[in-house]
């Protein structure tokens, strides 16, 4: 079955630095466009990131443009965000999600599975 | 972009009653060369990530209980359950993926409880 685990969160500084890791099993990771969404606490949900299923393609939410990256690794069935010069508003449970139809390179989708999160704090 | 508003912000409903959401766009979401309207409705459960109920407006997703259906068109929808179970209670979300480019964008959220 479909498994996506994130991992990577924790607590920050201001200005500093984080990477994400989403780990994907159960499908062909290498065909699907995968997005990150986060939820700060208490909060509703807000889109970050989208990459194509190539990694040709990417996009961003303007809040997080210029800081953070998304990225992929096919080969290990992982998906990556790196998140730097960090503020307290990036303080979120930071999800990754997967889009259900397959080489569909437009960047808008809805989810079929998402992953159980990672919480960001950042914090001094 | 475009927003996405629900209302109510939360509402209280007896067991076996019906729960209506209701979400607008600022915009449509509707694509003319398919018809199709690029709306999907989630529900989260606290502590857990959010799960695709309906997606299209109104295709339901598989496994998904018959007593969820989606409704609307063009900037205005509606997330109805027919007859409210205890296993219900949790925060309603819709999202437009029309935006192309992005930002997707999803309504505030709605929180169904059991009056």
């Amino acid at each position: 079955q479909v498994q996506l685990v994130e991992s990577g969160g924790g607590v920050v500084q201001p200005g500093r630095s984080l990477r994400l890791s989403c780990a994907a099993s159960g499908f062909t990771f290498s065909s699907y466009g995968m997005h990150w969404v986060r939820q700060a606490p208490g909060k509703g949900l807000e889109w970050v990131a989208v990459i194509s299923y190539d990694g040709s393609n990417k996009y961003y939410a303007d809040s997080v443009k210029g800081r953070f990256t998304i990225s992929r690794d096919n080969s290990k069935n992982t998906l990556y965000l790196q998140m730097n010069s960090l503020r307290a508003e990036d303080t979120a449970v930071y999800y990754c999600a997967k889009v259900p139809i397959p080489y569909y390179y437009g960047s808008g989708s809805y989810y079929d599975y998402w992953g159980q999160g990672t919480l960001v704090t950042v914090s001094s | 972009d475009i927003v996405m508003t629900q209302s109510p912000d939360s509402l209280a409903v007896s067991l076996g009653e019906r729960a209506t959401i209701n979400c607008k766009s600022s915009q449509s979401v509707l694509y003319s060369s398919n018809n199709k309207n690029y709306l999907a409705w989630y529900q989260q459960k606290p502590g857990q990530p959010p799960k695709l109920l309906i997606y299209w407006a109104s295709t339901r997703e598989s496994g998904v209980p018959d007593r969820f259906s989606g409704s609307g068109s063009g900037t205005d929808f509606t997330l109805t359950i027919s007859s409210l179970q205890a296993e219900d209670v949790a925060v309603y979300y819709c999202q437009q993926y029309y935006s192309t480019p992005p930002p997707l964008t999803f309504g505030g959220g709605t929180k169904v409880e059991i009056k």
